[in-house]
């Protein structure tokens, strides 16, 4: 099965400071999102992007984050100022022209001291 | 607004017993309906998908789901499951042209004693 690549797989971060959470969909895929997991709880949708810009975002996701597509290939996810209750595994998703299915990168685990 | 429950929070078994996981979901369109899988500390991976067709689905590790459209579930199944089946279950459900928008259930963790 074609792959979904999310750069780091973990990342120890002080809060307040930048994080980049990067993520390399399929070729030739359209629509991608973010996901969160905090530890121990469900899987969150936090945001899709597609066409190069956000087509739907949650409640979780405030101005602290933003996302983009700088170079056409990579999809990242930028946390402004982390905080200790970012901390959580991020999944990036992707999907092709019909958007029937999503495949999931291995995630990025993040930890805010 | 699409919503998963999952009843059973954990669930221990010994091996070889059969198993049965619990989703019912709410929406008012057309889904797709996905188990994934997460093995400690692992990325999740997907066990079966069901799009449309045959209600049964069949998918990896022996795992199987039932898609009962008048009960909106998608419950479950493996006749015999092994150690290396101890994991967090997730149910999700997304609308069938929008896979990424995609509600989990609160999982269910699978304890298997060998």
């Amino acid at each position: 099965e074609p792959e979904v690549t999310q750069t780091p797989s973990h990342q120890v971060t002080q809060m307040g400071q930048e994080v980049i959470l990067r993520c390399v969909p399929i070729s030739n895929h359209l629509y991608f999102y973010w996901y969160r997991q905090i530890l121990g709880q469900k899987v969150e949708f936090l945001v899709s992007f597609y066409n190069n810009e956000i087509s739907e975002k949650s409640e979780i996701f405030d101005d602290q984050f933003s996302v983009e597509r700088p170079d056409g290939s990579n999809f990242t996810l930028k946390i402004r100022s982390t905080k200790l209750e970012d901390s959580a595994m991020y999944f990036c998703a992707a999907a092709g022209r019909l958007n029937t299915e999503a495949f999931f990168g291995q995630g990025t685990r993040l930890t805010v001291v | 607004a699409q919503s998963v429950s999952q009843h059973n929070h954990h669930v221990i078994l010994s091996e070889a017993a059969s198993l049965e996981l619990g989703c019912n979901y709410s929406y008012g369109g057309t889904v797709n309906l996905f188990w994934y899988v997460q093995y400690p500390g692992q990325h999740l991976q997907l066990l079966l998908k069901y799009f449309s067709g045959d209600p049964l689905v069949k998918g990896i590790k022996g795992f199987e789901a039932e898609f009962i459209k008048s009960k909106f579930s998608f419950n479950l199944r493996k006749p015999s499951v092994q150690w290396s089946d101890t994991a967090e279950y997730f149910c999700a459900v997304s609308p069938n042209t929008n896979a990424g928008k995609s509600t989990f259930g609160d999982g269910t963790t699978l304890t298997v004693k060998p």
